[in-house]
């Protein structure tokens, strides 16, 4: 079936740098994709859609100068995390539907520690 | 925006149990997927199931579109089968989906 590949797995950096997190279509094209956030025993929250060859759409409160959206390619996602802080410390995750529009599939999700 | 909430919040059973968890949704839904998060944060896909019944397993899932809700079947649970289970919606075909709080699973042997 369709795969959705995530990297890195796990990052951990210092406060103040950048952190880019890529997001792969295996076998398949993905015009959109989506960036999820996930903190400690909280659900996943969507932070954004990405569309290749367009601006990202971002979801109220997330703030689209922090993190930079990139879909360059029919199989290529890019979040990059600018001036990371603590409080970005989370999971991420990126999904692509089905080229049916059918399912979501998702990547195996990032985790972002910043100390 | 669609509301998704997902009952119980956590579940506790000993090994060979069956239980039954819930989804309620809001509002006509186009896609419904069920997905269990493992301990390393990985989520599994469990059924895609917009409307109907699936059986896969131990695991079987129904939809009530027109009710609006949605049930996933875990029969002769396994302490594998602990970890949090998740309901997520969407209202249009390739949209994003929108998750429910999940159902927090415990299996003891």
């Amino acid at each position: 079936g369709a795969v959705v590949s995530q990297h890195p797995s796990w990052v951990i950096c210092k406060s103040g740098t950048s952190v880019k997190i890529e997001c792969r279509s295996l076998d398949f094209q993905a015009t959109t994709m989506f960036w999820y956030r996930q903190f400690p025993k909280q659900s996943l929250m969507l932070m954004a859609t990405s569309n290749e060859g367009s601006k990202a759409t971002y979801e109220q409160g997330v703030e689209k100068d922090k993190f930079l959206i990139n879909h360059a390619s029919l199989t290529l996602s890019t979040l990059t995390v600018t001036s990371a802080h603590p409080e970005d410390s989370s999971f991420y995750i990126c999904s692509a539907p089905s080229e049916a529009n059918e399912k979501l599939f998702f990547g195996s999700g990032t985790q972002l520690s910043v100390l | 925006g669609i509301q998704v909430e997902q009952s119980p919040p956590d579940l506790i059973l000993q090994e060979g149990a069956n239980s039954t968890l819930r989804c309620n949704f809001s509002d006509s839904v186009n896609n419904l997927q069920w997905f269990h998060q493992n301990p390393w944060g990985q989520l599994i896909n469990l059924f895609y199931i917009p409307s109907g019944t699936k059986q896969n397993g131990r695991l079987s899932a129904t939809t009530v579109a027109t009710e609006r809700y949605s049930l996933l079947y875990i029969s002769s649970s396994q302490t594998t089968d602990s970890g949090v289970y998740f309901c997520a919606v969407a209202i249009q075909a390739g949209t994003a989906l929108i998750f429910g709080k999940g159902t927090t699973l415990s299996v003891s042997s």
